[in-house]
């Protein structure tokens, strides 16, 4: 595996599901994030991981639940979300530059849809 | 509050060139970003310019101004494969990612 592997690719869930998005990164970077896309919407950070360590909660419901095992793999567990939450969720990682240049890797997301 | 404006959709002709302009207000200013991004697929890195002027890589190039707060991204000799969404993304000064909505580019034959 190289890169930055999402699962499952596509999800569908009622609303009083729980179910987790995974992501694995094998770059060897430190720092992994999560990110929401919906259409014709800027991408929504979520949350940022540095060295297992969380960074960043961009005022995400407490419905998204992250965890970090270790440094290479982020998971995003899901209970009682809304239809409102359907998106692409995107996880990334990069190696943290003091230069700035702090080029992103994305995995190929997760489609998830709330019925 | 911050921003970054980029046109929503653009149609272009293979073989043709297109520039794809990205305009931003952000609190302080340390580099911009684009990706690529083919539908059902990962965004990609594209180019990264913190200086002013062009930046070229292959058909692809990237241009910045920053006391205009302006960016376009140039490609050429288009290609079927460029059909995609073109990601504008600015580094604050606290080196947080401000993101544009992303530019659907149609090539066609």
């Amino acid at each position: 595996e190289t890169g930055v592997t999402q699962t499952p690719r596509h999800l569908v869930m009622g609303m009083t599901n729980k179910k987790s998005l995974k992501c694995e990164q094998h770059l060897g970077h430190n720092a992994m994030y999560w990110y929401k896309q919906s259409a014709k919407k800027p991408l929504e950070l979520m949350f940022v991981y540095n060295f297992k360590e969380q960074t960043e909660n961009n005022s995400v419901p407490s419905r998204f639940s992250p965890e970090c095992p270790n440094s290479s793999l982020l998971n995003l567990h899901l209970h009682a979300l809304q239809p409102e939450d359907s998106a692409l969720y995107l996880c990334a990682s990069s190696q943290e530059e003091s230069s700035g240049a702090n080029v992103l890797t994305f995995g190929a997301g997760s489609r998830l849809t709330v019925l | 509050g911050q921003n970054i404006d980029q046109p929503t959709e653009m149609t272009a002709t293979e073989g043709a060139i297109v520039q794809i302009n990205c305009t931003y207000q952000t609190s302080g200013f340390n580099g911009l970003f684009w990706y690529q991004q083919h539908a059902g697929e990962a965004p990609t890195f594209l180019s990264y310019n913190v200086l002013d002027g062009l930046e070229e890589k292959g058909r692809f190039s990237s241009f910045l101004s920053r006391s205009k707060g302006y960016s376009y991204l140039l490609l050429k000799e288009l290609q079927m494969k460029d059909s995609a969404s073109y990601l504008c993304a600015v580094m604050d000064s606290n080196y947080q990612l401000i993101w544009g909505a992303g530019t659907k580019l149609i090539i066609k034959p």
